[in-house]
This record gives C-alpha cells, sequence and structure tokens, in this order.
C-alpha cells in the first residue's frame, strides 16, 4: 500500500542553524502539507502546497518557513534560522483532493 | 475560529468492552471529519473519514458518526482489544479551507487485559 514516508527521522540541531526536513507524499496525489506537534500539544497546520504553490499558511509560517517541490517526487520543509521553540513532531500529508489525508510517520527535530 | 475538542482527555477500559469516543466542533460548515490514531511517538494512522454529507462510516469494528447541525461526532470501538491502546485524534476540514485540517487535543485510550 502506498505510504507518505519522511527523512530523517529524527534531527538534532544547534539553535540558529538551517534545517531541511525531506518528505515524499504518495505518487498520484496532488495537495501536499506539512504540520507539526509539539510535545504534550495539538497537532498544528503550517501549510499547504497544491500546483507549485502555497495555498494557505498559518500564523506560525512565517519568514522562517519555505517549502519547496524540487524534483516531482521530494517535498521540503525548511527552517533558515532555527530556534528552541522549534523543537516538535513534523508531519508530512498528501491527499488527492479534499479528501482524506496521509500522515507520513514525522521527523522529530530537536534544537539544542 | 474552528475549535475542536475531545472528552475524555483519557479513557481505560477493559478488554472486550464497547466504548465511544466524542468529539465536538464549533463550527458546522466542514467539509468532512477524520478519525485517526497515533501510537506514542508514532505518525497519524487514519481510520476514518465522514465527509460532510454523511451520517456514520464503518471499518471493521470501527463506526464514526456525525451529527454536523450540533457540531459532534462520535468513534464507536467494539470488543476493545489491547492492540487497541492508542490516542485517538479528531481533526475537521473547515467549510472556509479547502486546504488544512484542524485537530483536537486526543483521547488517550488504554486497554486492560
Amino acid at each position: 500500500e502506498p505510504e507518505v514516508t519522511q527523512t530523517p527521522s529524527h534531527q538534532v540541531t544547534q539553535m540558529g542553524q538551517e534545517v531541511i526536513l525531506r518528505c515524499v507524499p504518495i505518487s498520484n496525489h496532488l495537495y501536499f502539507y506539512w504540520y507539526r506537534q509539539i510535545l504534550g500539544q495539538k497537532v498544528e497546520f503550517l501549510v499547504s502546497f497544491y500546483n507549485n504553490e502555497i495555498s494557505e499558511k498559518s500564523e506560525i509560517f512565517d519568514d522562517q518557513f519555505s517549502v519547496e517541490r524540487p524534483d516531482g517526487s521530494n517535498f521540503t520543509l525548511k527552517i533558515r534560522s532555527t530556534k528552541l521553540e522549534d523543537s516538535a513532531m513534523y508531519f508530512c500529508a498528501s491527499t488527492v483532493s479534499y479528501n482524506e489525508q496521509f500522515f507520513g510517520p514525522g521527523t522529530r527535530l530537536t534544537v539544542l | 475560529k474552528q475549535e475542536v475538542t475531545q472528552i475524555p482527555a483519557a479513557l481505560s477500559v477493559p478488554e472486550g468492552e464497547n466504548l465511544v469516543l466524542n468529539c465536538s466542533f464549533t463550527d458546522s460548515a466542514i467539509y468532512n471529519l477524520q478519525w485517526f490514531r497515533q501510537d506514542p511517538g508514532k505518525g497519524l494512522t487514519s481510520l476514518l473519514l465522514i465527509q460532510s454529507s454523511q451520517r456514520e462510516q464503518t471499518s471493521g469494528r470501527l463506526n464514526a458518526s456525525l451529527d454536523k447541525s450540533s457540531g459532534r461526532s462520535t468513534l464507536y470501538i467494539a470488543a476493545s482489544q489491547p492492540g487497541d491502546s492508542a490516542t485517538y485524534l479528531c481533526a475537521v476540514r473547515p467549510g472556509s479551507s479547502a486546504s488544512k485540517i484542524i485537530f483536537g487535543s486526543g483521547t488517550r485510550l488504554s486497554i486492560r487485559p
């Protein structure tokens, strides 16, 4: 069964460093998302991406964040200068249309 | 602004019992509602999706209902098993957004053998 994959599973970085989280969505899906979950808190929407552009973003998704679909299969989330409060589990999701979203296993980001 | 609430926050029941998890949302204008399962430190597994025009969906021992007008959904688990122990998350896609889904904080379910 097709699934969303994410790499790495765990990323440790120093505050102020740039990180890139990678996702491979399900191959025939057209809509892509990033969510995050700070430990003990709700899963929060960050950004949605369709037709090679951002379709919606939350207040969390400020200028430090960017997304890209560089090669037609990968979908990346870049954090330019990480802060301690960026420590969270980051989930990628994809869907064919306005329907069931399928989530990847997540990348745990730890900012020291 | 859409808010999603799940009660109770935690639930412990003996194996074999049927149980109901509750989800409520403040704005009835939704496209759909999705139930997920999350195991500790893991990703989200989609269990059921109910479109706004539907009243319920079933998958195996799981049955989810939707009452859009009252802003409620329930997830019914029949004949619970220890392997059902996980956190169950409810999420709605608001009518004001074609993109994001908004999550509740989840119900942590523990099934005692």
